[in-house]
C-alpha cells in the first residue's frame, strides 16, 4: 500500500463548483496533515494544515478522519485561479523530525 | 514575505559531473531539507539537517549525496558524480522548528538536467 494515496484526478470543473478531494495514508501512527498545492513545474505551496477537528479557510475545508486513515480537502466556489495539483501530505513523526511524505497529487482544472 | 531562495534555477551538467544546488532558507528558520521531484511524479523527501547535522536522510540520499551549511545563510546540496537519473527538479525547505506540526516552505527549486 502507498504511502499517501490520492485519486490523480484531472478533475474538470466548471468555475463556482463545488470539489472534493480525498486522500488515505498508510501509517496509522501519523501525527501531521498538511495540504499543498503546486503549480506547474513550481514549488509545493502550503494551503492548510490539517486539524483533527477539521478546519476552514475561506472557500477551503479541511476534514481529518484518523480512524479511517482519511483525509479531504473542499474547494467551494471554484475560481480559475484554483486550477493546479493538490498534494496531500503526511508527516509520519509526532516530535523531533519533520519530514513530509507526499501523495502524488490530483489535478484540478477549473474552465470558464 | 520571507521565502526561501535558491540558485541556479537551472543546471545542466554531464553525466560523472559533480554538482552544487544552492539554498538560503528563511532567516530565522532553524531545519533544512531537501525534497526532489522527477517530471511527472512524486515530491520525495533526501533529507533533513538541524544543527549542522544530517537528522534523517532516505535511501535516495546514497553517499553521492551530501549537505553542508557553509555559513550563516546558505544550505548547499552536492552530488559528487550525477548520473542520468539524477535528472530532476531539487526543492530545498526550511521550517522554524523540528516537531511534526510545523509547516514547511519551500523555494522555488532547481532543475538539474543531466545529459
Amino acid at each position: 500500500r502507498k504511502e499517501v494515496e490520492q485519486d490523480p484526478g484531472p478533475f474538470n470543473v466548471p468555475e463556482g463548483a463545488t470539489v472534493a478531494f480525498n486522500c488515505t495514508y498508510s501509517n496509522s501512527a501519523s501525527q501531521s496533515f498538511f495540504w499543498y498545492r503546486q503549480d506547474c513545474r513550481k514549488e509545493p505551496k502550503l494551503l492548510m494544515s490539517v486539524y483533527s477537528s477539521g478546519n476552514e479557510d475561506g472557500r477551503f475545508t479541511a476534514q481529518l478522519n484518523r480512524a479511517s486513515q482519511y483525509i479531504s480537502l473542499l474547494i467551494r466556489d471554484s475560481k480559475l485561479s484554483d486550477s493546479a495539483t493538490y498534494l496531500c501530505v503526511v508527516n509520519p513523526y509526532s516530535g523531533g523530525y519533520n519530514k513530509l511524505i507526499f501523495g502524488a497529487g490530483t489535478r484540478l482544472a477549473v474552465h470558464p | 514575505e520571507p521565502e526561501v531562495t535558491q540558485t541556479p534555477s537551472h543546471q545542466v551538467t554531464q553525466m560523472g559531473q559533480e554538482v552544487i544546488l544552492r539554498c538560503v532558507p528563511i532567516s530565522n528558520h532553524l531545519y533544512f531539507y531537501w525534497y526532489r521531484q522527477i517530471l511527472g511524479q512524486k515530491v520525495e523527501f533526501l533529507v533533513s539537517f538541524y544543527n549542522n547535522e544530517i537528522s534523517e536522510k532516505s535511501e535516495i540520499f546514497d553517499d553521492q549525496f551530501s549537505v553542508e551549511r557553509p555559513d550563516g545563510s546558505n544550505f548547499t546540496l552536492k552530488i559528487r558524480s550525477t548520473k542520468l537519473e539524477d535528472s530532476a527538479m531539487y526543492f530545498c525547505a526550511s521550517s522554524e522548528y523540528g516537531t511534526g506540526g510545523v509547516e514547511q516552505y519551500f523555494g522555488p527549486g532547481t532543475r538539474l538536467t543531466v545529459t
